[in-house]
């Protein structure tokens, strides 16, 4: 059965960065995007970007671009996200999420548990 | 950005409600829309796909429709696992921006 298993919880300083790690089991890896969502406290669902585990190749939000880095390691069907220069708006639970694509678009059917970010001096 | 509007922000129903939330997309989107609801503590759930095609598993009592700019997710007879919060995804072009969010509470 496919799985998207995150890494844990993180306390972090303002000013500093995080990386957070999804290992995927149960499906070929290289097949499908990756794609990380986020969600702040009392906030709703945000996309920061997606991975193409098959070319390396990424995409991200203008929100994000300079400050997060999605790679994945495909010999241990594992995606990072790393998010750099903190602040205490970038609290969140991040997500992974698989992406499918399909005749209209793509959807995310799969999601890591979730990996809870706070950001505090 | 295509910013997608949700209605409304929340909603009291009772089990065996049939309920209707809107999503309204900024810019045409073809079908390019899905449904999610996301508990507490939870990952979120993938409800629908392509504006209306339902993912394997969720129950037929969750049904999507719409076209363009305006989508609707139905749930015909709520029962009490369906209170959660629902939202919208477009996947017309990147970023892919979600609806605000519904919040459905018990009445």
């Amino acid at each position: 059965q496919v799985q998207l298993v995150q890494s844990g919880a993180e306390v972090k300083k303002p000013g500093a960065s995080v990386k957070v790690s999804c290992k995927a089991s149960g499906y070929t890896f290289t097949g499908y995007y990756m794609h990380w969502v986020r969600q702040a406290p009392g906030q709703g669902l945000e996309w920061m970007g997606r991975i193409n585990p098959n070319s390396g190749g990424t995409d991200y939000a203008q929100k994000f671009q300079g400050r997060v880095t999605v790679t994945t390691d495909t010999s241990i069907s594992t995606t990072y996200m790393e998010l750099n220069r903190l602040t205490s708006d970038d609290t969140a639970v991040y997500y992974c999420a698989r992406g499918v694509y399909g005749d209209f678009g793509t959807y995310f059917d799969y999601w890591g548990q979730g990996t809870l970010v706070t950001v505090s001096s | 950005d295509i910013q997608m509007t949700q209605s409304p922000s929340s909603l009291s129903a009772s089990v065996g409600d049939r309920v209707t939330i809107t999503c309204r997309a900024g810019q045409t989107i073809n079908r390019y829309l899905n449904w999610y609801q996301h508990k507490p503590g939870k990952a979120p759930k993938l409800l629908i796909y392509a504006a209306s095609s339902l993912q394997s598993g969720v129950p037929s009592t969750f049904s999507g429709s719409g076209s363009g700019t305006d989508f609707t997710l139905t749930i015909s007879s709520l029962q009490p696992e369906d209170f959660a919060t629902y939202y919208c995804q477009q996947t017309y072009s990147t970023p892919f921006t979600f609806g605000q969010g519904t919040k459905l509470e018990i009445k």
